[in-house]
């Protein structure tokens, strides 16, 4: 089993869709969850950073940790056609020095206008 | 601004031409590192840096070397690149390795 698991897609929506994107993992001592969006030909950017369990709403993005269940998700309300891009979350023990970011493969999304 | 730059952006090589990717950070972080990205595999990473001459293996450093002796600077280095070394080369840089990475723009490698 991979440690951490990303439908890869391609996941395409109308314009004003919600839109939920979802990773599991398996190493129950992950903390620090963290959802990146990559625009075509460019590199990674940080998008939302959550610690442990629990929402973390900003503004039409909203992440979602649940650890009993392993399981991350990153809802992105009233989508449009400037979201399209590949989504990989990230996740590491404690955030610092210990261990490295695992990454997963990434979701495409296309918002069509 | 804080910024990473790559270069080159692009380059097309032929099969062991030796070949250095550079990676520059004004962000004064002390973790530097190396991912290839490929489609289906996502991002892998290839060496990273805790600190100047201090540089350790990734999940894919074969073929691969890198140096670092200046804090701002982390080379990549393909001594004779074959094909399978084609992809799209990132260098991050945060203020430790767990923490939020800084990706540079990407270098686009053919090797034919």
């Amino acid at each position: 089993q991979k440690e951490v698991e990303q439908d890869p897609g391609p996941l395409s929506v109308p314009e004003g869709a919600i839109v939920s994107l979802n990773c599991t993992y398996s190493n129950s001592a992950f903390q620090y969850f963290m959802w990146y969006r990559q625009y075509s030909r460019k590199g990674p950017e940080l998008l939302m950073y959550t610690y442990s369990s629990g929402n973390k709403e900003d503004g039409r993005f909203t992440a979602q940790v649940d650890k009993s269940s392993k399981y991350i998700s990153l809802f992105i309300r009233d989508s449009q056609p400037s979201d399209s891009a590949t989504y990989l979350c990230a996740m590491s023990l404690d955030g610092g020095s210990q261990g490295n970011l695992i990454f997963g493969k990434g979701t495409k999304l296309s918002v069509k206008p | 601004e804080a910024q990473v730059t790559q270069n080159p952006r692009y380059l097309i090589t032929v099969t062991g031409k030796k070949l250095t990717v550079t990676c520059s950070q004004n962000m004064n972080h002390e973790y530097m590192s190396w991912y290839r990205q490929d489609p289906g595999l996502g991002l892998r990473q290839i060496y990273y840096s805790m600190n100047v001459e201090v540089t350790d293996k990734g999940d894919v450093p074969e073929g691969y070397k890198v140096s670092r002796k200046e804090k701002r600077n982390f080379p990549l280095i393909l001594e004779s690149p074959s094909p399978n070394q084609t992809s799209l080369y990132f260098c991050a840089t945060s203020l430790r390795p767990a923490d939020t990475q800084y990706f540079g723009p990407g270098t686009r490698l053919t090797v034919l």
